[in-house]
């Protein structure tokens, strides 16, 4: 049974900052692996999606990586602004969805 | 891009009445939408995935005589929460995709509460 763990749970940095964010999985066999925003009591707006024969993406500020074999995942964030503050969420695609509880990020001005 | 609403955002209900959340894929065909929860602090949950016009497949234990899904059209499913009671509170979030795409559109989300 596929499982994601993210960490940290929860993230507080200085406006600025860059940032790593981790997600784990213990199944390699995934189609491809996608990191999400949720901003609270919202839906969830997609950052990036790495497929399985990426390695990385980028978008903006927002970087992705991906090794399967080692069933990690990291999200990257430069310069952090407030405006990021957020749950992050990764999820693994293997036939279905599979999300990490995610990490909340607050980064203070 | 593909965008995916629900109606409505927020509901407030009695203990032991029935409550339908809509999903509708606004600018694309829907062949495939997928039912999540999410309570507080935690992650996703995949309740159920429908094929339009077919039946729904529910994951492990989710009651599927509790949570009716109905997905009559390529552009709308509806989750229908049966006799909710105060345990049924969470955030209910919805998905679509369309034929031969992978990716999925995820839907602002519906607040239910339950008193």
């Amino acid at each position: 049974k596929q499982e994601v763990t993210q960490i940290p749970a929860a993230l507080s940095v200085p406006e600025g900052e860059n940032l790593v964010l981790n997600c784990s999985f213990t199944d390699s066999a995934i189609y491809n692996l996608q990191w999400f925003r949720q901003d609270p009591g919202k839906g969830l707006t997609s950052l990036l999606l790495i497929q399985s024969s990426q390695r990385e993406q980028t978008s903006g500020r927002l970087n992705a990586s991906l090794d399967k074999s080692s069933g990690r995942s990291t999200l990257y964030i430069a310069a952090s602004q407030p405006g990021d503050s957020a749950t992050y969420l990764c999820a693994v695609i293997g036939g279905k969805l599979i999300f990490g509880q995610g990490t909340e990020l607050s980064v203070k001005p | 891009g593909a965008v995916v609403s629900q109606h409505p955002s927020w509901v407030i209900c009695k203990s032991g009445t029935s409550v339908k959340i809509e999903c509708r894929s606004l600018d694309f065909q829907a062949t495939t939408m997928f039912w999540y929860r999410q309570f507080p602090k935690q992650s996703l949950m995949l309740m159920a995935t429908s094929n339009e016009g077919s039946k729904a497949t529910y994951e492990q234990g989710v009651e599927k005589d509790k949570f009716l899904i109905n997905h009559a059209s390529l552009t709308l499913s509806t989750l229908t929460v049966t006799s909710a009671h105060p345990e049924d509170s969470s955030f209910y979030i919805c998905s679509a995709s369309g034929q031969g795409v992978e990716t999925q559109y995820f839907g602002p989300g519906t607040r239910l509460l339950v008193l």
